[in-house]
């Protein structure tokens, strides 16, 4: 297990076109975070997992977000209808409850 | 309002030269500070957590309730300390979902 990975590293669409991310986490971590991170900005939160429930998410994470952690093991990130104010850098990381939290290299995603 | 501030974008010093890079807070509660680290093309890393009270890399940070801050300190700064610094923090006892501030870029010239 070599830490958090996330695909894909890079996503160009269209705007309109719906994306999925994935976020595998470092194997025995219960928690999974979602942060999105844009030009200047230090990484916002968007929403967590604790297994396979989802306990909180932001005001940022609109309806056209929906997040999954269906076997409390990896994750999906989607987004419907993307806008260009969605470009940005997503984050996962993931921890065990109340210790370190351990990111990925991020998925950068570009609305055109 | 939970918030982080980091008032420089960009801190340049010499190779050897004492470095700090700012961190103010505001919440209401008893909040854990963190300082990560982002080097060139790498990932987001924990750099210390101020409930550890370590020295990482000569780097250390101590919390400050009174000025509700949180500022990095090394002595001696590296080249190779250069690289993206963020303040965050999270509640105590909390869901532990970080709230970060947008940064200082720290530039070490040789």
């Amino acid at each position: 297990d070599t830490g958090v990975s996330q695909n894909p590293r890079h996503k160009i669409t269209k705007r309109g076109q719906n994306v999925t991310f994935r976020c595998d986490p470092i194997s025995e971590h219960n928690r999974l975070y979602w942060y999105r991170q844009t030009l200047g900005q230090g990484p916002e939160f968007l929403t967590y997992f604790q297994n396979e429930a989802q306990l909180e998410k932001s005001r940022l994470l609109s309806d056209r977000f929906s997040a999954e952690r269906p076997k409390g093991s990896f994750s999906t990130l989607e987004i419907q209808r993307t806008e260009q104010g969605d470009s940005a850098m997503y984050l996962c990381a993931s921890s065990i409850q109340g210790e370190t939290q351990y990111f990925g290299p991020g998925t950068r995603l570009l609305v055109l | 309002a939970q918030r982080v501030t980091q008032p420089e974008k960009l801190l340049s010093v010499f190779k050897g030269a004492p470095v700090e890079l700012k961190c103010n807070y505001s919440y209401s509660g008893s909040p854990e500070l963190f300082w990560y680290v982002q080097y060139s093309r790498q990932r987001l890393q924990l750099l210390l957590r101020h409930i550890s009270r370590e020295s990482i890399k000569g780097f250390t940070a101590d919390l400050n309730k009174g000025e509700t801050s949180f500022h990095l300190k090394k002595p001696f700064a590296q080249e190779e300390d250069s690289a993206m610094y963020y303040c965050a923090l999270s509640g105590r006892g909390s869901q532990g979902n970080l709230i970060f501030g947008k940064g200082t870029k720290l530039s070490v010239k040789p």
